[in-house]
Formats: structure tokens, C-alpha cells, sequence
């Protein structure tokens, strides 16, 4: 059982450049986000999804696009990356309740924009 | 939206010392959770635990909802509990599909 899996690791892009970052679960969970993380700071919300073909905006949405296709996977799409967007980023997926509920996350994703 | 604010911001101790931390939340919610971020980064659920008060080995955690605030208490610390707690909330008119974080308390133990 994998839990999430985040891909790639690690990641330099140039100015300007889009890339995918890879986010699947393997527990069935209805419940998927993304998350950013810079350094002194908490994690914020970029976008979630409740469910296949179910995405909205967090709290920091602008120059990421996500969808939603499967129940198993959660793409983070980068448009056009700026510096502004170096960060760590973080997928995690949870169900909708129950005795056993609470956040998996993944490994993250450590972005550099240079 | 929601605030959540977390003390102490950090917090060094020697092991085998007990340690309690911190979350406030500015309204009313139906999801608060306590992660540890390792030092290497990995983010683990420790607690679901929106009222009431729930244990699982060394730590503990207790929410007062009518009051807003929850508290992480760890006993006997090891330096693997080294990294930093956050606790995360989501208000109560929303479900449990997004959490807003607090700041984190950055722990360290010396040995």
C-alpha cells in the first residue's frame, strides 16, 4: 500500500518554462489537494478536488491548473513558472469521514524557479 | 477566513522532558488535525480531533471547541519527536475537503 505518491522529487525549471507535477493515491480517498510550503510559513491550499471531475481554488490558485479525471490521480499543472513559484509543494488525499479519517500526504515536490 | 495561530513558535527541550503545545482558531470548526513534519520533511497525521481529547502513546491531544483552542501534549520527549506540529482546522460550514494551517511549532530535543 503506497499511500500518495508525489513525482518528480526534485525539479529546476527555467523562467517562463510548464511542467506537471505527478500526485496519485492508491487508497480510494474522494478527497485531493495541493498544498505549497515556504520556508517560516504553514501549508496553503492551492486547489482541491472532492471528487473525479470535482476541482476548486484554494487560497493561493493563480498560475496552477489542476484536474481531476480518476479518483486516483491530481496533476498540479504550472502554466508559466515564475520565481515566485519556488517552493515545496505537497499533494494529499483524505476520505470524506469515518472512524479512520485523516490527511495522507505525500513526500512533496521541492520546485526551484530560476 | 479562518485564523489559526500556534505557540510556542519554538520550543527546545532536553529529552525526556514534557512539552505542551498550542493551537488557537478564530471561529467555530468541524476538522482540526495535529501533523509532525519530520526533519526530513515527510508530514504525518497524528490527530483528528475536532472536541474532546484522544492519546496514542507518548502524545496526547485535547480540544476545547467552545473555547477554540487544542493542545498537543508530549510526555517523556526522544529526539524523534524533533521537527515541527502544526495543527490545521477547517470551519464549521465547510466539509472536511480543505484545511487551513497554522505557522507550526518548531521542536527540538536535545539529547
Amino acid at each position: 500500500n503506497a499511500g500518495v505518491t508525489q513525482t518528480p522529487k526534485f525539479q529546476v525549471l527555467k523562467t517562463g518554462q510548464s511542467m506537471t507535477l505527478q500526485c496519485a493515491q492508491d487508497m480510494n480517498h474522494e478527497y485531493m489537494s495541493w498544498y505549497r510550503q515556504d520556508p517560516g510559513m504553514g501549508l496553503r491550499l492551492i486547489h482541491y478536488s472532492v471528487g473525479a471531475g470535482i476541482t476548486d481554488q484554494g487560497e493561493v490558485p493563480n498560475g496552477y491548473n489542476v484536474s481531476r479525471s480518476t479518483t486516483e490521480d491530481f496533476p498540479l499543472r504550472l502554466l508559466s513558472a515564475a520565481p515566485s513559484q519556488t517552493s515545496v509543494y505537497f499533494c494529499a488525499s483524505s476520505s470524506v469521514g469515518g472512524p479512520n479519517y485523516g490527511y495522507t500526504f505525500g513526500s512533496g515536490t521541492r520546485l526551484t524557479v530560476v | 477566513g479562518i485564523q489559526v495561530e500556534q505557540s510556542p513558535p519554538d520550543l527546545i527541550l532536553q529529552e525526556g522532558a514534557n512539552s505542551t503545545l498550542r493551537c488557537n482558531f478564530s471561529d467555530s470548526v468541524n476538522n482540526l488535525q495535529w501533523f509532525h513534519q519530520n526533519p526530513w520533511g515527510q508530514l504525518i497525521n497524528l490527530f483528528y480531533i475536532p472536541s474532546g481529547t484522544k492519546q496514542n502513546g507518548r502524545l496526547s491531544a485535547t480540544t476545547v471547541a467552545t473555547e477554540r483552542y487544542s493542545l498537543l501534549y508530549i510526555s517523556s520527549s526522544q529526539t524523534t519527536d524533533s521537527g515541527v506540529y502544526f495543527c490545521a482546522v477547517e470551519p464549521w460550514n465547510f466539509g472536511n475537503e480543505k484545511l487551513t494551517f497554522g505557522t507550526g511549532t518548531r521542536l527540538t530535543i536535545i539529547p
